[in-house]
């Protein structure tokens, strides 16, 4: 059991927006902790794609984008690719646990 | 160009000791706080402990602490990872992981991971 919590999947046809969420709690999001996003394609180390809650590193696509609000965060992704079938994962920091969290991640699949 | 290379990893038996190395490359490693992230065989992302760049300040997940010893040389460029007292359910690949400072703790380069089975 994660302490951040995401879907264990989405899909979404080539061309469309899904969105991913990450639901935690008052002692790491909600407690005001950014939410960051990793991409990680099968048989490879995750890459950061969102940081800081919305800022994405330079050479990942403006399609990606993150928000965040209370205890949640989001990691959109418009203009849906083949590429981009992957597992997802969101990251904080727990001030309760003295450590950072993962998502049990979610397994994006382009239809 | 960043490059973190893991080594150590292999087969061991519950109850055993590993320890892993990461070395650095491409940026000034002792600016940097950086941290081991495990994924077990078909699981999520675990994120297993953190060391701030001058040692201050080390942190462990719960399911490590007291059995795992992060540590980091400075002058050799190089992360460590002791593990201790190793169940089954530390098999994982380990990925050495850098913080870039940021203020949020995520992490913006990792290896490519070594693996740790323990099995008897």
């Amino acid at each position: 059991q994660s302490v951040l919590t995401q879907p264990p999947s989405v899909s979404g046809a080539p061309g469309q927006r899904v969105t991913i969420s990450c639901t935690g709690s008052s002692s790491n999001i909600g407690a005001g902790y950014d939410v960051h996003w990793y991409q990680q394609l099968p048989g490879t180390a995750p890459k950061l794609l969102i940081y800081g809650n919305s800022n994405r590193p330079s050479g990942v696509p403006d399609r990606f984008s993150g928000s965040k609000s209370g205890t949640s965060a989001s990691l959109a992704i418009t203009g849906l690719q083949a590429e981009d079938e992957a597992d997802y994962y969101c990251q904080s920091h727990d001030s309760s646990l003295s450590g950072s969290v993962f998502g049990g991640g979610t397994k994006l699949t382009v239809l | 160009e960043v490059q973190l290379v893991e080594s150590g990893g292999g087969l061991v038996q519950p109850g055993g000791s590993l320890r892993l190395s990461c070395a650095a490359s491409g940026f000034t490693f002792s600016s940097y706080s950086m941290n081991w992230v495990r994924q077990a065989p078909g699981k999520g992302l675990e994120w297993v402990s953190y060391i701030s760049s001058s040692n201050s300040t080390i942190y462990y997940a719960d399911s490590v602490k007291g059995r795992f010893t992060i540590s980091r040389d400075n002058a050799k460029n190089s992360l460590y990872l002791q593990m201790n007292s190793l169940r089954d359910e530390d098999t994982a690949v380990y990925y050495c992981a850098r913080d870039p400072g940021y203020g949020g703790y995520e992490v913006d380069y990792w290896g490519q991971g070594t693996l740790v089975t323990v099995s008897s």
